[in-house]
């Protein structure tokens, strides 16, 4: 088992381009997370995806979107990147419907600088 | 909302000692998750610890267990015997008990064991 897998791990964009960053969830898992961990933070949630809808989201604006695709594996993109968006992004996989029992599982995360 | 709080931006311990974490949270919810995380320098977060908050006993896994007083909403992380390999970010992180995966994190305590 792979486990969350993201990919790339490190990435450099300049100020106002775009950008996409992608995850694998876990075997058997139906449910993506993404976070944002600024240097010296705790992660702040970003959005959840389920059955390809996005189901919740954080405190972020609309340049912050996402998509989830019918293999469960999902986009993070950012569009108009700025300076504060440089952090480290996670991924998180889970099973919907057994919220009750379990856990997110975390991948290694994308590191993007923004210059 | 729901806050996360840890108040010890780094802690120290030797090798074979005893240490302990503290994180306090603030929810009007009566059903939920309290978590602590460890992130390595691998970045991938690792779940430690996981306490229900129905449950009155406390939480123990091996070398690490829990302090949980709900009344006072604390949730301390107490480890026994620290290894080199316990050095990392630890983060203090609350879920609600259903129907989402957004978790509210800490901003982290770096734990340093000294050989």
């Amino acid at each position: 088992d792979a486990g969350v897998t993201q990919s790339p791990t490190h990435l450099i964009k300049t100020r106002g381009q775009q950008v996409t960053l992608r995850c694998s969830p876990k075997s058997g898992h139906d449910t993506v997370s993404w976070y944002q961990q600024a240097l010296g933070q705790g992660p702040q949630f970003i959005f959840q995806y389920y059955e390809e809808e996005e189901r919740q989201r954080g405190n972020f604006p609309d340049r912050f979107s996402g998509h989830q695709f019918p293999n469960y594996s999902s986009e993070l993109n950012v569009n108009a990147l700025l300076l504060g968006d440089s952090a480290l992004y996670l991924c998180a996989s889970s099973q919907y419907w057994t919220a009750q029992g379990t856990e997110a599982f975390f991948g290694q995360g994308t590191r993007l600088t923004v210059v | 909302a729901q806050t996360v709080t840890q108040s010890q931006p780094e802690m120290s311990v030797q090798e074979a000692e005893t240490v302990t974490l503290s994180c306090t949270y603030d929810t009007s919810e009566s059903d939920y998750y309290l978590f602590w995380y460890k992130q390595p320098p691998s970045r991938q977060m690792i779940l430690v610890i996981r306490q229900e908050a129905y449950k009155q006993q406390n939480a123990t896994e091996n070398r690490f267990s829990v302090n949980f007083q709900k009344a006072a909403k604390s949730f301390s992380l107490k480890i026994s015997d620290s290894q080199l390999g316990d050095a990392a970010m630890y983060f203090c992180a609350y879920r609600l008990f259903s129907g989402t995966y957004k978790y509210i994190f800490g901003t982290g305590t770096r734990l340093k064991v000294l050989a």
